[in-house]
């Protein structure tokens, strides 16, 4: 059973704070991490894929780096806005390809 | 196009009683999956399909769940009989491929609440 792990489980925060999480892997038969936001009554929507050591991305606000050899990534929001509550979900996928959830990071963002 | 869609959204059963849900994947996604979702045990994988074939269903939790897809453009996901425990999000996701890096889309999720 592949361990992917996140934290904190749940977070908030005041608009207009930075903040981070974490998604912890095995730094064994790495193939991708994929991050996911997932709002109340809603479809998980893909944010990210990473593939590559050292990798980071960006989307607006939202920016995630990776470390595959000691097996974590973070994302982070610069200036949280209350439309950034939702749970964030980390995937890994290794060498069988399929994609193994953590418990994801249910953030709340008060105005 | 529309998404994955998934129907009921919401569903309220008495326990013994037979569960079906559904799933119409996008269109070309030659992929399916049915993941559960419970505070327990997060997201997790129960069963994919490749071009309408099972190839992995050792997420199934018992006998009871069994999952079909007839036609590329639908699939089921049976509980029978059903039990409380069996409460839950169910989603149902495509992708194009399964490379690893190919984008999951995931459905709107069934409600599912045995009594």
């Amino acid at each position: 059973i592949l361990n992917v792990e996140q934290s904190p489980q749940s977070l908030h925060v005041q608009e207009g704070d930075s903040t981070n999480f974490t998604c912890s892997f095995p730094s064994s038969n790495f193939y991708a991490l994929h991050w996911y936001r997932w709002e109340t009554a809603k479809s998980p929507e893909a944010l990210f894929v990473m593939t590559l050591n050292g990798d980071e991305k960006k989307k607006g606000r939202i920016s995630a780096t990776l470390n595959t050899k000691e097996g974590y990534s973070y994302l982070y929001i610069k200036g949280s806005q209350p439309e950034d509550s939702a749970t964030y979900l980390c995937a890994f996928s290794g060498s069988a390809r399929q994609l193994t959830f953590g418990s994801g990071t249910q953030l709340t963002v008060l105005p | 196009d529309a998404g994955v869609i998934q129907s009921p959204r919401h569903e309220v059963t008495e326990m013994g009683q037979e569960v079906t849900l559904r799933c119409k994947p996008i269109s070309g996604h030659d992929y399916l999956f049915w993941y559960r979702q419970t505070m327990m045990r997060g997201l997790e994988l129960l069963i994919y399909f490749n071009n309408n074939v099972p190839i992995d269903d050792s997420g199934m939790p018992e006998d009871r769940f069994s999952a079909k897809m007839p036609n590329a453009s639908f699939s089921t996901l049976k509980i029978q009989p059903s039990e409380p425990r069996d409460s839950a999000v169910y989603f149902c996701a495509s992708s194009l491929d399964q490379t690893g890096v190919e984008t999951q889309y995931f459905g709107p999720g069934t409600r599912l609440l045995v009594l």
